[in-house]
């Protein structure tokens, strides 16, 4: 089975620049995650989905982020403008229903510069 | 209220030798307990989960840890460690799957291998 699939891996852009990241969730999970990684905050959610709707976006830094579900199979978390102090790993993550098992993907690696 | 405490955020051996990675939890209901391993540049990978059935969980890798409510721990143990174990691991807790819980990460413990 093809597991949670993020794009872009890598992505450096410049301060000010919109930044678009991309997320297939696994087929016949119901729950998806954006998590953010870095070396001072570690892992942190910025927000999470069931069912296609927005259920917890506390973790989600401010109005310059944001995230849509728009059907099962595709999300999307969107940073406009993007700064410096945006540069991290974005992990995307899926949950069935049937279980409390999440599964990551690789993670898309961005340089605010 | 949920909560997971990685005892040591370091932990270094040498291969061959036993592996010993601390987790604590606190949880008002009765938990599900999860290890992860994330190697460099990479994402986090499940290695094994505790979910109310046996409390000795056997996972990928040669790796198992023992849910022990007693002592509100979860250990991850491994007899004899190998370079490939060089990485980053987290426990996490969340609740029974059908209450909604917040899954909770610990903080990681990077493992350092020495040949």
């Amino acid at each position: 089975d093809a597991g949670v699939i993020q794009s872009p891996r890598h992505e450096v852009t410049e301060m000010g620049q919109e930044v678009t990241l991309r997320c297939k969730p696994i087929s016949g999970h119901n729950s998806l995650f954006w998590y953010r990684q870095t070396m001072m905050r570690g892992l942190e959610l910025l927000i999470y989905f069931n069912n296609n709707v927005p259920i917890d976006d506390s973790g989600m830094p401010e109005d310059r982020f944001s995230a849509k579900m728009p059907n099962a199979s595709f999300s999307t978390l969107k940073i406009q403008p993007s700064e410096p102090r945006d540069s991290a790993v974005y992990f995307c993550a899926s949950r069935p229903n049937r279980d409390n098992t999440i599964y990551f993907g690789e993670g898309s690696w961005l340089t605010v510069v | 209220a949920q909560s997971v405490t990685q005892l040591d955020s370091h932990v270094s051996v040498s291969e061959g030798t036993p592996v010993l990675l601390r987790c604590n939890y606190s949880s008002s209901y009765s938990p599900s307990l999860f290890w992860y391993v994330q190697h460099p540049n990479k994402g986090l990978q499940l290695l094994l989960k505790y979910t109310s059935a046996a409390t000795l969980v056997k996972g990928i890798n040669g790796f198992e840890a023992e849910f022990k409510k007693s002592e509100t721990s979860f250990h991850l143990t491994k007899p004899s460690a190998h370079m490939s174990d060089a990485a980053e691991y987290f426990c996490v807790v969340t609740g029974p799957h059908t209450g909604g819980f917040k899954t909770i990460f610990g903080a990681g413990t990077r493992l350092f291998v020495k040949a």
